[in-house]
């Protein structure tokens, strides 16, 4: 049984810039979370998506959104990156609220 | 104070020892708990998942959770170099928001 696939894996982008990162959810799985993860902060929620709709979201500003298809397969945007956002970008794939949840390997953003 | 209070370490242990891994917590909604063991340049990898209180084992792994205290732990028994990762406690109110402790860096020398 495939795992949590996030593309790509390392990003570089000059801030001002925008970047969408990619999140396939294990198999059956329909909800899918997101989570910044810094040496500063730790791990914290950006947002949870189940079946296309947006269920929950953390305190992170408006220029970090998401979206979720119809084959649960989700994507995160980050727009007019700032230097603050470089981080460890994780997705987590569960079958639905109150289940285990599993990550994905991360995305690597890096911001210059 | 912060939601989930976990000591950063780091830990050192020998090989074949027990290692105790513990975290805090204030929010007294949560009612979900889990443990996630972090190797670096990877993502979080499973280990635990429990509901309310009471204990849980699996293999060398047990993990206790005491909500009258807001207090979780996880045992590793019989530790192996390869258990050396970084262990970070989880915990949700039932939304799939998890928050999570700061991580537990731990190394087992052989």
């Amino acid at each position: 049984k495939a795992g949590v696939t996030q593309t790509p894996r390392y990003l570089i982008k000059t801030r001002g810039q925008q970047v969408t990162l990619s999140c396939s959810p294990i198999s059956g799985h329909r909800s899918v979370s997101w989570y910044q993860q810094t040496p500063g902060q730790g791990l914290q929620f950006l947002f949870e998506y189940f079946s296309e709709t947006q269920r929950n979201k953390g305190n992170f500003p408006g220029r970090f959104s998401g979206r979720q298809f119809s084959n649960s397969r989700s994507e995160m945007n980050v727009s007019t990156l700032e230097l603050g956002d470089s981080a460890l970008y994780l997705c987590a794939s569960s079958r639905d609220v109150n289940t285990e949840a599993f990550f994905g390997q991360g995305t690597r953003l890096t911001v210059v | 104070q912060k939601e989930v209070e976990q000591d950063p370490g780091p830990l050192s242990v020998p090989e074949g020892a027990i290692v105790s891994l513990n975290c805090t917590y204030s929010n007294s909604a949560f009612q979900y708990f889990m443990w996630y063991r972090q190797y670096s340049r990877k993502g979080p990898e499973l280990l635990m998942y429990t509901y309310s209180s009471g204990n849980k084992e699996d293999g060398r792994f047990t993990a206790q959770v005491d909500k009258s205290s807001k207090y979780i732990s996880l045992f590793i028994r019989d530790s192996q170099p390869s258990d050396s990762a970084t262990y970070l406690c989880a915990m949700s109110a039932g939304n799939n928001d998890m928050r999570f402790g700061a991580g537990t860096r731990l190394t087992v020398k052989p």
